[in-house]
């Protein structure tokens, strides 16, 4: 069975900083994960596919790194609309717990 | 452009077996390359997935859930259905069904149904 750990379970930063996000999974996962932002009463909003391809839409702030069992989200130059809860989900299944930046 | 909706019960007794619905249009459910899947999100917490299967009945499931799962695909209503067993008030969730591209994200999802879990 596969697990994800995100962390850290709440960063705090301030606008035009740059937050950095982990996900790790107990096993080896290749690139198949993907990244979702969500807000409150919202359905998840897909950010990034395959480890580091950006969704359609998706600002080029955000960034998607990582293969194998260790992957990050980077978003660079933060906007007070960029507070949500952010989830790593792998193969289009499990999802991780989640990281809440504010 | 895909569309999926949710229907079933909103409110189900413990012990009581939940059965949701998920009907697509603007695709089809028998040629489509999506895999078909149910995501359910309890209040404050993060998501769960809970299985996805294919037009060909080739399932996928939470190893933490699958005893009480069941995935179903009717082709002939354009549909696909989740059956959960054994309720508890911890099954009180959103339940979401979704187009999943397979071994990559979620492209799409329903707009939840609300299934809360109590006597």
């Amino acid at each position: 069975d596969i697990f994800l750990t995100q962390s850290p379970g709440t960063l705090s930063l301030s606008p035009g900083e740059r937050a950095t996000l982990s996900c790790r999974a107990n096993q080896n996962i290749d690139t198949k994960l993907a990244w979702y932002q969500q807000k409150p009463g919202q359905i998840p909003r897909l950010l990034i596919y395959r480890a580091s391809v950006r969704a359609t839409g998706i600002p080029d702030r955000f960034s998607g790194s990582g293969s194998g069992t260790h992957f990050t989200l980077t978003i660079n130059r933060l906007e007070p609309e960029d507070s949500a809860m952010y989830y790593c989900q792998e193969n289009g299944s499990m999802f991780g717990q989640g990281t809440r930046l504010e | 452009q895909l569309q999926l909706h949710e229907s079933g019960p909103g409110l189900v007794k413990p012990s009581e077996t939940l059965s949701l619905t998920c009907s697509v249009s603007g695709d089809s459910v028998y040629f489509s390359t999506y895999y078909w899947g149910w995501i359910r999100q309890p209040p404050g917490k993060g998501p769960e997935w809970f299985g996805s299967i294919s037009h060909s009945d080739t399932a996928y499931y939470n190893p933490s859930l699958k005893s009480r799962v069941t995935l179903s695909v009717d082709t002939s209503k354009n549909q696909f259905s989740l059956r959960l067993t054994s309720l508890t008030a911890a099954d009180t969730a959103i339940y979401y069904c979704a187009a999943i591209v397979g071994s990559t994200r979620v492209d799409y999802w329903g707009q939840g149904i609300l299934v809360t879990v109590s006597s």
